[in-house]
């Protein structure tokens, strides 16, 4: 049972180049989130989905995009990294919040990005 | 605004009783959630409360007061492995936790 996968592990960039941060889970979960995580601060939302075809904003979503194509994936990108966004990103999924809040979300490895 | 509070660091020996404490504000209130996160790997979940009291899972117990904006995590008997950050995150409104940053809990032999 892999739970939440999250490709690639670590990366650096140049600042202004693009990528994508992958994220797959195999629980059939609804909801999907991507975090961000700085040292000194808690985890904080970038984007979520709450089920395939939909995304939100969370509180940071600038300079990201999103897109949640298939249920069991949750795609980040950045599309033109800045220093600014040298962090450890999160993806984490669980069954529908509403109406069942105490599911807690299970989270990926983490994926290391520096921003040259 | 939203806001979770809780010590950076704390220290204790191991064999011993720790509580960590965390306070919070949060627009609506779904639940109070634990994690533990060792040093370079991901949040698990440890604890969730939405009523007052105790809940007590092992060696680990997590207390809550709503009218206090108040919980605590209780770890007994602890071990080396118990060295890590915890993360107090509350539930708003809208189903969205809000997160800590941490308490990094430094156990000595």
């Amino acid at each position: 049972n892999a739970g939440v996968t999250q490709t690639p592990k670590f990366r650096v960039l140049k600042t202004g180049q693009s990528m994508t941060l992958l994220c797959a889970q195999d629980m059939n979960h609804e909801y999907m989130y991507w975090y961000r995580q700085d040292p000194g601060m808690g985890l904080r939302l970038i984007h979520y989905s709450v089920g395939e075809g939909t995304t939100a904003k969370g509180e940071v979503p600038d300079g990201y995009n999103v897109s949640r194509l298939k249920k069991q994936n949750f795609l980040l990108g950045l599309e033109s990294a800045a220093p600014s966004q040298t962090s450890v990103y999160f993806c984490a999924s669980n069954p529908p919040g509403t109406g069942d809040p105490n599911q807690p979300q299970h989270f990926g490895d983490g994926t290391r990005l520096s921003i040259l | 605004g939203q806001n979770i509070d809780q010590p950076t660091e704390m220290t204790a020996t191991e064999g011993a009783i720790v509580q960590i404490n965390c306070t919070y504000q949060t627009s609506g209130f779904n639940g109070l959630f634990w994690y533990q996160q060792h040093a370079g790997e991901a949040p698990t979940f440890l604890s969730y409360n939405v009523l007052d009291g105790l809940e007590e899972k092992g060696r680990f117990s997590s207390f809550l007061s709503r009218s206090k904006g108040y919980s605590y995590l209780l770890l007994k008997e602890l071990q080396m492995k118990d060295s890590a950050s915890y993360l107090c995150a509350g539930m708003d409104s809208n189903y969205q936790l809000i997160w800590g940053a941490g308490t990094k809990l430094i156990i000595k032999p």
